[in-house]
């Protein structure tokens, strides 16, 4: 089945500890991308990945960092987590850059930093 | 980057159509109008995408009106499981950043 898998899906963690949140998707795409959700703001972008080695900052990318070494694996990595990260998470890909705009999404990842 | 304008709420009857408008009165040539659903804190879906022609696939069809000032997401026959939130998305394809802005949307509830 065709799918974007995120993991962990919660995680609660303190203020400090290197987290990594892991997202891989099984269709090939050279396009992915972190988004989070906060209320009353919507979906923000964090950062995006064209390709293998090709990254770029999103609208919120402080604090945040990510790889992108092979084409199915895109992590979102927060060295020092603080309490304003707090957040839903969603990684998204679509097939290429023609078609970026129809994305398929993870189920998200809930995180919470006290 | 264009401005969409969305109803915050509606609701339908199961069975029934449901018509989405959204008001992008300030789209340029280059713009498509994407739509997405979310159903509770869920990943969004992709749902349909058109430039100025309609366009119709298994989940949708979307109606743009002749000055793509608006358009109009229809589901045929709604069921229980289509309540969520549904975006409308105009996008330029020549944006290297590739991100979908998700506005407020509509809040759809489909009545049993």
């Amino acid at each position: 089945e065709a799918q974007v898998t995120q993991n962990p899906r919660y995680l609660i963690t303190v203020t400090g500890k290197k987290l990594t949140v892991t997202c891989s998707q099984n269709m090939n795409h050279e396009y992915m991308s972190w988004y989070r959700q906060d209320p009353g703001l919507g979906l923000r972008q964090i950062y995006y990945s064209m390709n293998v080695e090709v990254t770029d900052k999103g609208d919120v990318p402080e604090g945040y960092k990510v790889s992108r070494k092979e084409k199915r694996n895109f992590p979102l990595i927060l060295e020092s987590p603080s309490p304003n990260q707090t957040s839903l998470y969603f990684c998204a890909s679509s097939f290429s850059i023609g078609t970026a705009y129809e994305q398929y999404f993870g189920p998200g990842t809930r995180l919470t930093v006290t | 980057d264009a401005k969409t304008t969305q109803p915050p709420s509606m609701d339908c009857a199961e069975g029934r159509a449901a018509n989405l408008p959204c008001n992008h009165s300030t789209i340029s040539g280059n713009e498509y109008v994407y739509w997405y659903r979310q159903i509770h804190s869920q990943g969004p879906q992709y749902i349909i995408h058109g430039l100025k022609n309609n366009e119709t696939n298994e989940m949708a069809s979307l109606i743009i009106t002749e000055d793509r000032k608006s358009s109009t997401l229809i589901l045929p026959h709604a069921t229980l499981r289509d309540t969520a939130v549904y975006y409308c998305i105009v996008r330029d394809v020549m944006d290297s950043s590739y991100k979908l802005i998700f506005g407020s949307g509509t809040r759809l509830l489909v009545r049993p």
